[in-house]
C-alpha cells in the first residue's frame, strides 16, 4: 500500500538559512502528494501540494517538486524566517478518498 | 466563518474511565474524519463519517473504541475504558465533499492524557 518516509527533526536553522525537508514515498499509481503545517497550538494546514509527476507546489515561500524518478517530494524554502517554525508533514492519499497518510512530521526551529 | 472546532483541547482520564472527544466541523461540511497521533508517530486515520453515518471505520481499534456524528450537533469520539496506550492527540478534520483533499480542514486536536 501507500506509505510515505519523512526526514526525522527536530531541525533548527538561523533565519535566512535555506530548507530542505525530505520525503520519499511508495505508491501505487501516481497520487497527489502534500505538505501538511502545523504552528503551534493550531491544527493542520496544507501548505501546498502537488498532483502528477515534474509538478512543483509552492506557497508562502515553500517549493516541492515531484519527482517520479526518486519518489521523492521534499520542502524546500530559500530564506527561512522565525514564523516558519512549525511541524510539518508530508502525506498522501490511501486510494481515491480523503483518507491521508501522514509522514511522523519534522519540527523545525527557525532561530533570530 | 468558524474553523473546525474540537474541544477539549486537554483531557485527563485516569485508567478505566471514558473520554469523549468532540468535534465541530466547519459549516457546509457534511464529512468528519478522525484521526490519531501516537508519540512519535504520524497522523494514522481512525474512521470517517457523514452525518448519521459511519463510512470506514478501518483505522478504528475493534474494542473500546467508537465515533458517531449526528443529525444534529458534533461529531464524538468516544473511548471507554482507557488505558496508557490511548494517550495520544486526536485530530479531526472534515470537508464539503468526499474527494478533493485540498478542501480538508483539520481542529487543532485534543490531548488525550491517561494517568
Amino acid at each position: 500500500g501507500n506509505s510515505v518516509t519523512q526526514m526525522e527533526g527536530p531541525v533548527t536553522l538561523s533565519e535566512e538559512a535555506f530548507l530542505t525537508i525530505n520525503c520519499t514515498y511508495t505508491a501505487t499509481g501516481y497520487p497527489s502528494l502534500f505538505w501538511y503545517v502545523q504552528y503551534p497550538g493550531e491544527g493542520l494546514q496544507l501548505l501546498l501540494k502537488a498532483t502528477k509527476a515534474d509538478d512543483k507546489g509552492s506557497n508562502k515561500g515553500f517549493e516541492a517538486t515531484y519527482r517520479k524518478e526518486t519518489t521523492s517530494f521534499h520542502l524546500e524554502k530559500g530564506s527561512v524566517q522565525v514564523s516558519d517554525s512549525a511541524v510539518y508533514f508530508c502525506a498522501l492519499p490511501r486510494g481515491a478518498t480523503n483518507k491521508l497518510i501522514f509522514g511522523t512530521g519534522t519540527l523545525l526551529a527557525v532561530q533570530p | 466563518n468558524a474553523g473546525v472546532m474540537q474541544n477539549p483541547r486537554h483531557l485527563v482520564r485516569r485508567r478505566g474511565q471514558e473520554a469523549r472527544l468532540r468535534c465541530s466541523p466547519m459549516k457546509g461540511h457534511s464529512h468528519v474524519y478522525w484521526y490519531r497521533q501516537l508519540p512519535e508517530e504520524g497522523l494514522k486515520f481512525m474512521v470517517y463519517l457523514q452525518k448519521e453515518n459511519i463510512i470506514d471505520e478501518s483505522g478504528m481499534p475493534k474494542e473500546r473504541f467508537s465515533a458517531e456524528f449526528p443529525k444534529e450537533g458534533p461529531s464524538i469520539l468516544r473511548i471507554q475504558q482507557v488505558v496508557r496506550g490511548d494517550s495520544a492527540a486526536y485530530f479531526c478534520a472534515s470537508s464539503p465533499e468526499r474527494q478533493g483533499n485540498e478542501k480538508l480542514f483539520f481542529g487543532s486536536g485534543t490531548q488525550l492524557s491517561v494517568l
